[in-house]
């Protein structure tokens, strides 16, 4: 496709179970970055990938929070042991070396709850 | 220290009419570039408009306009002619250091337009 795609768009899921949550970003893009946003607030970063490798993790929150991008393209954001306080909407945005300022591109993110 | 600050967390406006929106920033990086996105109720977030920090002119963009005023360190957003498609919630942003690799963006708290008719 022509965007970042995300699924699934919306995630129901009871307290203490798994999530997974994945990101197709744009085509030849080798950033991929993993942001939060909890109602009514910006975008928290979570994680950055250069190619597969996560060259940025310090916007994980804490050991439940995982992510991977084996392939060097799609993302997988990985949620253990979920908690009600992890209810957010979950963004994924790529970039590449165009354009020059350095734009990202979101996807229109995964929205979890955790009841 | 917060980085981004937009003070209004709410905003109105008349259809047709011009509006700013406020942002604030800190850094210490010499190098650094400052984004508005536009996020309406469907939840992607639009890019509008960027400013680099050694960019001379303030950027403009179609209806958007970014006035920069770098030694008061504040980047706000400019949207004349308002239309009813505008109402959204708008997030600055901020990337320190120079674009490349690495353009992590570090995000205000938004701030909600309304355009009324």
């Amino acid at each position: 496709g022509a965007g970042v795609s995300q699924t699934p768009s919306n995630k129901v899921t009871e307290k203490g179970k798994y999530v997974e949550l994945r990101c197709d970003p744009i085509s030849g893009h080798t950033a991929l970055y993993w942001y939060r946003q909890s109602l009514g607030q910006g975008p928290e970063f979570l994680i950055y990938f250069q190619g597969t490798g996560a060259a940025d993790d310090s916007g994980l929150p804490n050991d439940r929070f995982f992510a991977v991008r084996p392939e060097g393209s799609v993302s997988t954001l990985k949620i253990q042991r979920t908690e009600r306080g992890d209810s957010a909407v979950y963004l994924c945005a790529s970039g590449g070396v165009e354009p020059a300022s350095g734009e990202l591109f979101f996807g229109e993110g995964s929205r979890l709850t955790v009841l | 220290a917060q980085k981004i600050t937009q003070t209004q967390p709410g905003m109105f406006v008349q259809e047709k009419e011009a509006v700013t929106l406020d942002c604030t920033y800190d850094t210490s990086d010499q190098s650094y570039g400052l984004f508005w996105y536009k996020q309406p109720s469907s939840g992607e977030m639009i890019f509008l408009i960027y400013q680099g920090s050694y960019d001379e002119q303030n950027a403009t963009e179609g209806r958007y306009s970014l006035n920069f005023q770098k030694a008061r360190k504040s980047a706000n957003l400019v949207i004349s002619a308002s239309q009813l498609g505008d109402s959204a919630m708008y997030f600055c942003a901020m990337r320190e250091g120079p674009p490349g690799g690495y353009n992590k963006l570090i995000f205000g708290a938004g701030t909600r337009l309304a355009v009324h008719p």
